[in-house]
């Protein structure tokens, strides 16, 4: 069964700073169609609902802010965001949806200081 | 805009029963494979199930098989997920979601939420 782990799993920056984050999967795998995993992420704020930042690796759905982008292949994949700004303080998750049972890490949480 | 809405979140007893709704608006709901997730306490994301857009095609997480049903009524834009023989481990916030693409693909929208305590 696929695993996906993320690191750091706490990370604290200060407003303006450049961050990355990281999502490791235990094996690679190819969906229905033939293709390797992509993986997608998704921003937790508190007491929300987690929202799409990054879906097929590294494509920004719209409305997600440019400063937010990502990267990888294989078994591992980046999330950067670059010019950190207060409201990015958030849990944020990784995903894999190829092949059922679609997989979440266990997330980053990002402290804004 | 695409609104999502569960409701049917309860606190229960374990073995007891429950069926969660979602109620589907702004998208052709039909032609959509839809997903429930669920956040465990300690805030882990986990996919719970699948349905296709015409009901066909349901794909379960492991540890639901046999206990959860998924289930779809298009002409009403609602989908559902009978919980059954509810275990303490089922405690989570349960989450209707709509991918990105009507054959699936990352969590475009979600719901807010609805909250189950099995205890």
């Amino acid at each position: 069964d696929l695993q996906l782990t993320q690191s750091p799993s706490f990370l604290s920056a200060s407003v303006g700073d450049r961050v990355t984050m990281t999502c490791r999967a235990s094996q690679l795998t190819k969906s229905y169609g033939g293709r390797f995993q992509h993986v997608a992420w998704y921003q937790q704020m508190s007491g929300e609902a987690p929202k799409l930042l990054i879906f097929a690796t590294s494509s920004l759905p719209s409305g997600v802010p440019s400063r937010f982008s990502g990267g990888g292949s294989g078994t591992e994949f980046t999330l950067t965001i670059n010019g950190l700004q207060p409201e990015d303080s958030a849990t944020y998750f990784c995903q894999v949806v190829n092949n059922y049972p679609h997989k979440f890490g266990p997330g980053t949480r990002l402290e804004i200081k | 805009e695409v609104r999502l809405e569960e409701s049917g979140g309860a606190l229960l007893q374990p073995g007891e029963s429950v069926r969660l709704s979602c109620s589907a608006s702004g998208f052709n709901f039909g032609d959509h494979l839809m997903h429930w997730v669920r956040q465990l306490p300690e805030r882990g994301l986990e996919w719970v199930s699948g349905i296709s857009w015409n009901g066909l095609k349901k794909e379960y997480l492991e540890s639901v098989k046999g206990r959860f049903t998924i289930s779809r009524d298009n002409a009403k834009n609602v989908f559902y997920l009978e919980m059954t023989d509810l275990r303490v481990e089922d405690t989570a916030t349960y989450f209707c979601v709509k991918p990105l693409g009507i054959m699936g693909g990352a969590y475009e929208h979600w719901g807010q939420g609805t909250l189950l305590i099995v205890s």
